[in-house]
């Protein structure tokens, strides 16, 4: 099955202890990205991925670091995490290829739900 | 940068009734994907409907179709012959087509409640 895969589903953890937020999908995209969900402000990317060594900031990548060595996998690290990343975060994929027929459209992991105290 | 505006936080509509969602967006490209999306209380983000913005035809996926206006960047969606299940939070989203563009712009959402 197609999917993308995030983990944890659930956190709770304490302001500075450092977490990682692993992502994988099986599609073979080459995109991969990050985003939050806050109440009131939709999804805002944090870190995107073009492929595999290549990432780049989104709109809030502000207390997150991410990296792409293969290109199944997308880890969202925070370092010293703080009570404002308390958040639902999205992981998503795409097939995004030169010459390719892209669809542009998101394939979504099913959330994680960070609560940093 | 992109916009992407959502005007309606919260809107209703009777089972079997026709509602429509609107969104408006601010861009100085021109190729590009919109979306909707739909986000049910399980949370999961399911799409759905795109629209190509070189296509001049209006996207339709069963009771779901768009009215897209590309020069009055407006992309709304209509729900036809609403059901229980429509009921959920819905999102329009930009994307740029050119390759070297990573970002993709949610709107902030738009709750739907469907009354039996």
């Amino acid at each position: 099955e197609a999917q993308v895969t995030q983990n944890p589903r659930y956190l709770i953890t304490v302001t500075g202890k450092k977490l990682t937020v692993t992502c994988s999908q099986n599609m073979n995209h080459e995109y991969m990205s990050w985003y939050r969900q806050d109440p009131g402000l939709g999804l805002r990317q944090i870190y995107y991925s073009m492929n595999v060594e290549v990432t780049d900031k989104g709109d809030v990548p502000e207390g997150y670091k991410v990296s792409r060595k293969e290109k199944r996998n997308f880890p969202l690290i925070l370092e010293s995490p703080s009570p404002n990343q308390t958040s639902l975060y999205f992981c998503a994929s795409s097939l995004w290829s030169a010459g390719g027929t892209n669809t542009g459209e998101l394939f979504f992991g099913e959330g994680s739900r960070l609560t940093v105290l | 940068a992109q916009t992407v505006t959502q005007s309606q936080p919260e809107m209703s509509v009777q089972e079997a009734e026709t509602v429509t969602l609107s969104c408006t967006y601010d861009t100085s490209e021109s190729d590009y994907y919109l979306f909707w999306y739909k986000q049910p209380p399980s949370r999961q983000m399911i799409l759905v409907i795109r629209q190509e913005a070189y296509k001049q035809q209006n996207a339709t996926e069963n009771r779901f179709s768009v009215n897209f206006q590309k020069a009055a960047k407006s992309f709304s969606l209509k729900i036809s012959d609403s059901q229980l299940g429509d009921a959920a939070m819905y999102f329009c989203a930009y994307r740029s087509a050119y390759r070297s563009a990573g970002k993709s712009t949610f709107g902030d959402g738009t709750t739907l409640t469907v009354k039996p």
